[in-house]
């Protein structure tokens, strides 16, 4: 069974950094891209950014491009997303998807940024 | 604002059919890239009701439909449940931006 369990996220102040980590199960890691998305309170879903296969391909949105650093470790199945000049307007639960069908999602993981 | 729009909002009666509408523009939709489609409650994970257009994952009702046409995309419900409540997002690549992009979202009430 394909799991995607997200963890990292809490309050942050303005102007501080935090590292979001997804860890993966049931099936290659190694064999995929992935994604982090967003969903800030009351709003919708918002991509935030994707790795390719082995790191060397990384796109961003313009609203976290500079800011925020997406990785992965093959060697322990996991994602990262180092997030850094963080905002309010980055308060949101981020997730982590499979790119492929059925677009496997995590829980997500709530990131506060607040004084 | 969100690159595909959908309304913000649509609702039916108990056994109707809704349709939402997902338009966006030549960078995706109308580049030829694939809509997907989720429903989704607060609190849980999207979970995926439609992939590329017309395609329904196993285990999701035949009440649900997807299909695509130039720049549009739209879901279908059919006889409409309850439990149907809930908000509903069209997915789809830019080639612009290099990623996916969202839709706004539409919420389904069940009257």
């Amino acid at each position: 069974e394909v799991q995607l369990v997200e963890s990292g996220g809490g309050l942050v102040q303005p102007g501080g950094s935090l590292r979001l980590s997804c860890a993966a199960s049931g099936f290659t890691f190694t064999n995929y891209w992935m994604h982090w998305v967003r969903q800030a309170p009351g709003k919708g879903l918002v991509w935030v950014s994707r790795i390719n296969y082995d790191g060397s391909s990384r796109n961003y949105a313009d609203s976290v491009k500079g800011r925020f650093i997406i990785s992965r470790d093959n060697a322990k199945n996991t994602l990262y997303l180092q997030m850094s000049s963080l905002r309010g307007e980055d308060t949101a639960v981020y997730y982590c998807v499979r790119d492929s069908t059925p677009f496997n999602w995590g829980q997500g993981t709530l990131v506060t940024v607040s004084s | 604002q969100s690159v595909l729009t959908q309304p913000p909002s649509v609702s039916g009666a108990p056994g109707q059919r809704v349709t939402i509408s997902c338009t966006g523009s030549s960078s995706n939709i109308g580049a030829g890239f694939d809509v997907h489609w989720y429903h989704h409650l607060p609190g849980a994970a999207p979970k995926l009701l439609i992939y590329g257009n017309i395609n329904r994952p196993s285990g999701v009702p035949d009440r649900f439909s997807g299909s695509k046409s130039d720049t549009s995309a739209s879901l279908a419900i059919t006889g409409l449940q309850a439990e149907d409540e809930a908000d509903y997002y069209c997915q789809s690549y830019d080639r612009s931006l290099s990623g996916w992009v969202f839709g706004g979202g539409t919420k389904v009430t069940v009257l």
